[in-house]
């Protein structure tokens, strides 16, 4: 089966940096996926990676070691509005990752403080 | 501007009377898929579609159809729903290869 493990939660001050990690077990990989979400909220498209290194995305960078089955969300200059769920997901492996289906881990939960 | 409807945005029923989510894309996406979220469950997949009359099941199918007659719709129907099917649903859809999902508003349904 196809798994993905992040924290469930993590806290930190405005202002500060802070990294959410994702790992996958997957018969195959065709790139992890990060979706932001706040409460009560539909979750949206943060940041892809196919290959490995970082992808920076303004105040967000996203990264992925493929060796490691192993990815993280950065997310620095931490605002207030950044509270909220962090989802990673991978592309289903079956039909050579062409299907479409999203496999989505539990979710991190983000809570900055004044 | 691309975007996922769904409707009605809240819903509350009563145990046993059917009824039906709707869901529109406009981006001519082949997939599209039905979530649930709980509270500390995550977003689990419910059904999904992989194109016109392609329908699969998710992770939690039970109590749950669905139909695709048409590449733009995605209807979740509750033949008879119970009190454990209250929960906060979603819609989404992204293209086959897609790196992209998009996602409803969400459906805020309560069974009593």
């Amino acid at each position: 089966g196809q798994s993905l493990e992040q924290p469930s939660e993590v806290t930190a001050v405005e202002g500060a940096i802070v990294q959410i990690n994702c790992t996958y077990q997957t018969s195959g990989f065709y790139g992890l996926s990060w979706y932001q979400q706040h409460d009560g909220g539909a979750p949206t498209f943060l940041s892809y990676n196919a290959l490995d290194g970082l992808e920076e995305t303004g105040r967000f960078s996203s990264f992925l070691s493929r060796s490691d089955s192993y990815g993280y969300l950065l997310l620095q200059e931490l605002q207030m509005k950044d509270s909220a769920s962090y989802f990673c997901a991978v592309r289903d492996p079956s039909g050579s990752g062409n299907t479409g289906k999203l496999i989505f881990g539990q979710g991190t939960t983000l809570q900055v403080k004044p | 501007e691309a975007q996922v409807t769904q409707n009605p945005r809240y819903l509350i029923t009563v145990t046993g009377k059917k009824l039906t989510v709707t869901c529109s894309q406009n981006m001519n996406h082949e997939y599209m898929s039905w979530y649930r979220q709980d509270p500390g469950l995550g977003l689990r997949q419910i059904y999904y579609s992989m194109n016109v009359e392609v329908t699969d099941k998710g992770d939690v199918p039970e109590g749950y159809k669905v139909s695709r007659k048409e590449k733009r719709n995605f209807p979740l129907i509750l033949e008879s729903p119970s009190p454990n099917q209250t929960s906060l649903y979603f819609c989404a859809s992204n293209g086959r290869g897609g790196t992209e999902a998009f996602f409803g508003q969400g459906t805020r349904l309560t069974v009593v």
